[in-house]
């Protein structure tokens, strides 16, 4: 079975700086992983994906995330935080080979850029 | 272009009553999705369709839930009998066809349901 865990709730972090969303995975065989992002009574949207290639993807409004397949992980970083990165953010896997199948997401970690 | 449409935004209901909800994909996505968002509880999948195979109903929480999908586009998920664990966000996604499953999800901004 696949299962994606993202340890932190909350992340906080100071306007300009780094930020650093954790995520770790569990799949059979290698995995395709996504991170979404959810503003205030929005839908999901799209940030990136990881399907293969390059262990640093990539993706929209600045971020990008590390593939790391020793330590399961697919971390969301962004160098300068904005406020407006204010927002819920899920991990997500598939298994490879498995199809169009459901994405298995994460709990969700809501960052929090103060100004 | 038109992206996964829901409707209603918000639903309020008294415990009891029948609630249908409705998505209607992005065009030529033949897969489709609904996941069900409660607070704490991340995105949790109900049910799956893909073209014209039977649906992957491993997620539906009870057999009070049930979704289908007419002419291979839109669907609708309904719940009978609604209970105050019902209320959640219920999102719908959909997703081209995408070969070896790279494809990522694209999502409508959900129903809003509160069971009274």
């Amino acid at each position: 079975a696949q299962s994606v865990a993202q340890p932190e709730d909350q992340v906080n972090v100071a306007e300009g700086n780094p930020l650093t969303v954790k995520c770790t995975y569990s799949v059979s065989g290698n995995p395709y992983l996504f991170w979404y992002v959810q503003y205030p009574n929005r839908g999901l949207q799209f940030l990136l994906k990881y399907i293969t290639g390059d262990n640093l993807v990539k993706g929209s409004y600045g971020f990008e995330a590390e593939f790391n397949k020793s330590q399961t992980s697919f971390h969301l970083k962004k160098p300068s935080a904005l406020v407006s990165d204010s927002a819920l953010y899920f991990c997500a896997v598939r298994a490879l080979n498995s199809g169009n199948t459901p994405l298995v997401f994460g709990k969700g970690t809501r960052l929090s850029v103060i100004a | 272009g038109a992206g996964v449409s829901q409707s209603p935004s918000n639903k309020v209901t008294e415990k009891g009553k029948d609630v249908e909800l409705r998505c209607d994909p992005i065009s030529g996505h033949t897969a489709l999705y609904w996941y069900r968002q409660s607070l704490g509880q991340g995105l949790e999948f109900l049910i799956y369709f893909q073209g014209n195979s039977a649906p992957d109903k491993s997620g539906l929480p009870s057999d009070r839930f049930s979704a289908e999908r007419t002419g291979g586009s839109v669907s609708t998920l309904t719940i009978q009998r609604t209970q105050q664990e019902d209320s959640a966000v219920y999102l719908c996604a959909s997703s081209y066809p995408a070969a070896a499953n790279t494809g990522e999800l694209f999502f409508g901004e959900g129903s809003r349901l509160t069971v009274l």
